[in-house]
This record gives structure tokens, C-alpha cells and sequence, in this order.
């Protein structure tokens, strides 16, 4: 079993539509959680943290379950700006960050 | 506002051939890190280091090697070049504390025919 493993879509909104992702994770002594955002052929950039209360900014939502160990992130809204490759990442106590495979999102017209 | 600075972005190398890949950051980052990413993958860790001098293996270090004389300079270096060493190679760095979110350089996208 990986230890982040991801649906790796692709899913296909259109512009408007509400969409989650979910993400799960293998250890259970995982710390930190965060979503970073992928577009193709660039840098993986830090798009939340992942909060144990669930956090949001703006039109995004992550929550993160620890009973059952999982992740996960709701777009609201979507725009066509948001299509990109979501990467769920859990950061082990070692400082070690461990990376999903990704969710690809494209968000259509 | 440079960040993390990758060299270079683009390179074609023959079986057998060494290169190394250069990352420099200038936030005064503790941690460094090298990635490889493959096509449809998600990133893998090849090697850390927590400081300058320190240096450790991630999930595939295999082929590889790095160093780590300066707060500002981790280096990754190939020696004997391998097709399965295809791949596109990012450079991060992050601040000690473990809820700190790494930032990522824009990366090497190496080719080995």
C-alpha cells in the first residue's frame, strides 16, 4: 500500500461546480498535512495547510480526518484558473515530506 | 526575490556520462531537499540534509550523491548516467520547524538516451 495515495482523476468540472478530493494516508504518526497545487510542467507550490479543525481560504476547504486518515480539499465555485494537478503531501516526524501521485483537475467552459 | 534556484533547467546527457545538478536558495533555509518527479508520478525524495555538513538518504538515492558545504549550495550529482535516471528534478528548502511548507526551485528536466 503507498503511504499517500490519491485518485488521480481526471475530473472534469465545469466552471461554477463544487468539487472534493479526497486523499488517505498510511501512518498513523503522520504531523502535518498540506495540499500543494501542481500546473503542468512547473514547481509544486504550497496551496494550504491542513488544520486538525479543518481551515478554509477563500473558495477552498481542507479537512482532515485522523480516525480514519484521510484528507481532504473542496474547490467552490471553480474557475478555469483552478485546473492544475492537486498533490496531497503528509509530512512525517522525521521532516520528511511524502507526496500523493495528484489529482488532476480541469475545469471546463 | 530569487527563492530556490535551479541549474540548468534543461540537459540531455549520454548513458554512462556524470552531471551534476546545482540548487541554491537564499532565504537562509536549514533544510534542503532533491526530488525526482516522473511522468503521471508524484515526487520521491532522493536526498535531505538538515544542515550544512549533514546530508541523508531519502526513498531512492540510488545513483546518486550530494553535498552540503554551505547553508546556500546542495548540489546533486550522477555519476554513471542510467535511461531509468529520465526524469525531472526539483530542488526544495523549508525552514527547520515541521510545519513550515517547503519551497520548491523550478526544476531540471534531464534526459538520458
Amino acid at each position: 500500500r503507498k503511504e499517500v495515495e490519491q485518485d488521480p482523476g481526471p475530473f472534469n468540472v465545469p466552471e461554477g461546480a463544487t468539487v472534493a478530493f479526497n486523499c488517505t494516508y498510511s501512518n498513523s504518526a503522520s504531523q502535518s498535512f498540506f495540499w500543494y497545487r501542481q500546473d503542468c510542467r512547473k514547481e509544486p507550490k504550497l496551496l494550504m495547510s491542513v488544520y486538525s479543525s479543518g481551515n478554509e481560504d477563500g473558495r477552498f476547504t481542507a479537512q482532515l480526518n485522523r480516525a480514519s486518515q484521510y484528507i481532504s480539499l473542496l474547490i467552490r465555485d471553480s474557475k478555469l484558473s483552478d485546473s492544475a494537478t492537486y498533490l496531497c503531501v503528509v509530512l512525517r516526524v522525521s521532516n520528511m515530506l511524502t507526496f500523493g501521485g495528484g489529482t488532476r483537475l480541469m475545469v471546463k467552459p | 526575490n530569487a527563492g530556490v534556484t535551479q541549474t540548468p533547467k534543461f540537459r540531455i546527457l549520454k548513458i554512462g556520462q556524470s552531471m551534476t545538478l546545482q540548487c541554491t536558495q537564499d532565504m537562509n533555509h536549514n533544510y534542503m531537499y532533491w526530488y525526482r518527479q516522473d511522468p503521471g508520478m508524484g515526487l520521491k525524495l532522493i536526498y535531505y540534509s538538515v544542515g550544512a555538513g549533514i546530508t541523508d538518504k531519502g526513498e531512492v538515492p540510488n545513483g546518486y550523491n550530494v553535498s552540503r558545504s554551505t547553508t546556500e549550495d546542495f548540489p546533486l550529482r550522477l555519476e554513471l548516467a542510467a535511461p531509468s535516471q529520465t526524469s525531472v528534478y526539483f530542488c526544495a528548502s523549508s525552514r527547520a520547524l515541521s510545519n513550515q511548507p517547503q519551497h520548491f526551485g523550478d526544476g531540471t528536466r534531464l534526459s538520458i538516451l
